[in-house]
């Protein structure tokens, strides 16, 4: 158990739909990390969030958005959801900024688009 | 453009039989390179962390080195329960911290 979790573990949507992913980084980390993981794609960096601000943003779709709040907790918001964005969306957390530390990762979302 | 390739994409062995996953990069400057590993379903679960050519790390059957241009994870006497994918991540120099990531190579362990 990495101490990082996500909600929900599967998520069944319709085209066009909008859903909404939580995350809980590991008690007293700074960072948290979105990543999308599809089967050809493999892993692929989404957006990063320092202390509630937005730090670095990977290749990341206009749809998608996402916030970390007071209490360190991050969302990732998924809106006009397409049938492409079925994949498993994790999150990770490190504990400062992220240069050179280890990232330890959450059991993921599954989603699922129909 | 900075990329990881990992090779193969597929190994399998018996139990017992050592071997060897590759991971090249090109970056413009490593600041880290990370092993994670990975069941069906699960999120990736660490493993090393390795800042500097010459460095070794090493976990029970695991042994992770590290060169200028690429990294290698030594599996010595596999066992079934080692069965997973293998992911290697680079973060850049020039990055705020996300990781790039290899493609993976699926180990399979055969009793």
């Amino acid at each position: 158990d990495s101490g990082v979790t996500q909600t929900p573990k599967h998520l069944i949507t319709a085209t066009g739909q909008r859903v909404t992913l939580r995350c809980s980084p590991r008690s007293g980390d700074l960072s948290v990390y979105w990543y999308q993981q599809s089967l050809d794609q493999g892993l692929q960096f989404l957006i990063q969030y320092y202390n509630g601000e937005e730090r670095a943003k990977g290749n990341i779709l206009e749809r998608f958005s996402a916030q970390q709040f007071p209490d360190l907790h991050s969302e990732l918001n998924l809106s006009s959801l397409e049938l492409g964005d079925s994949a498993l969306y994790f999150c990770a957390s490190s504990a400062h900024s992220g240069l050179g530390e280890t990232q330890y990762f959450g059991p993921g979302t599954r989603l699922l688009v129909l | 453009e900075d990329q990881v390739t990992q090779s193969p994409e597929a190994l399998r062995l018996q139990e017992g039989e050592s071997s060897s996953l590759n991971c090249s990069y090109t970056v413009s400057g490593l600041r880290g390179l990370f092993w994670y590993r990975q069941d069906p379903g699960k999120g990736p679960e660490f493993l090393f962390t390795l800042y500097s050519a010459g460095e070794e790390k090493e976990k029970e059957r695991l042994k992770a080195t590290l060169t200028k241009k690429e990294s290698f994870l030594h599996i010595t006497a596999p066992k079934p329960e080692d069965s997973a994918t293998y992911l290697c991540a680079v973060q850049a120099m020039g990055s705020q911290g996300n990781l790039i990531f290899g493609k993976g190579t699926k180990l399979s362990v055969k009793p």
